[in-house]
């Protein structure tokens, strides 16, 4: 079966620690990956694309790493900051023609 | 531009009567999806709409929902006789392709009672 997997673990770390999460997926071969961020209460928020041929994307303090003979992407926060603390989706291109979501891993960066 | 705007943003429902949830995409976006969301859950994919056309409603219940995006106004989600398990938040969402970073609307939070 199709499957997108987060840690469902939450992820604690220190304030100016990088953080790194995982997205891994099986049965798919997505053309593109997305990662979002949602906070308690709130909308997802568009963070970042890559697609199928890029290794690596950067933008400012974020770094997403796409590995489709893995099938995994990495997802960094460098220095990050207590603002940074919330829940963060992958989210794949599946062939549905619209994205699926993985569950999300809850980041907590601690002062 | 004032973004994916959702309404109402809190909807109370008694179990049997009508839940009509309204999105209005961004200017300039012409594809719109609809996503649920149970409390510590992730996003279940709903339907996919562009302008009077489901594109995709393999996500979305055979009997009591229906989605709709007409010419002129908003992408309407209704869920008719409600029951207590259809209490979620609604999430709508746009974009200019099917390939761009999507923007979320803050959701509809339906409650049956």
């Amino acid at each position: 079966s199709q499957k997108i997997e987060q840690n469902s673990e939450a992820l604690n770390i220190q304030e100016g620690k990088t953080a790194t999460l995982t997205c891994n997926y099986t049965n798919y071969s997505p053309a593109y990956l997305q990662w979002y961020r949602q906070d308690p209460g709130r909308g997802p928020v568009f963070l970042l694309l890559i697609r199928e041929n890029e290794k690596e994307k950067r933008k400012e303090r974020l770094k997403v790493t796409f590995d489709t003979t893995l099938k995994q992407s990495l997802f960094h926060i460098t220095a990050s900051q207590p603002a940074d603390s919330a829940t963060y989706l992958c989210a794949l291109d599946t062939g549905r023609r619209a994205l699926t979501f993985g569950s999300g891993t809850r980041l907590q960066v601690q002062p | 531009n004032a973004g994916v705007m959702q309404n109402p943003r809190h909807l109370v429902r008694r179990r049997g009567q009508e839940a009509r949830l309204r999105c209005s995409p961004m200017k300039g976006h012409s594809h719109v999806y609809w996503y649920r969301q149970l409390p510590e859950e992730g996003l279940k994919f709903m339907v996919y709409l562009q302008k009077e056309n489901i594109i995709d409603e393999s996500g979305m219940p055979k009997e009591r929902f229906s989605a709709e995006f007409p010419k002129e106004g908003p992408s309407i989600l209704r869920i008719q006789q409600v029951v207590r398990g259809d209490s979620a938040a609604y999430f709508c969402a746009s974009s200019p392709e099917r390939s761009s970073g999507y923007t979320f609307g803050s959701g509809t939070r339906l409650t049956v009672v």
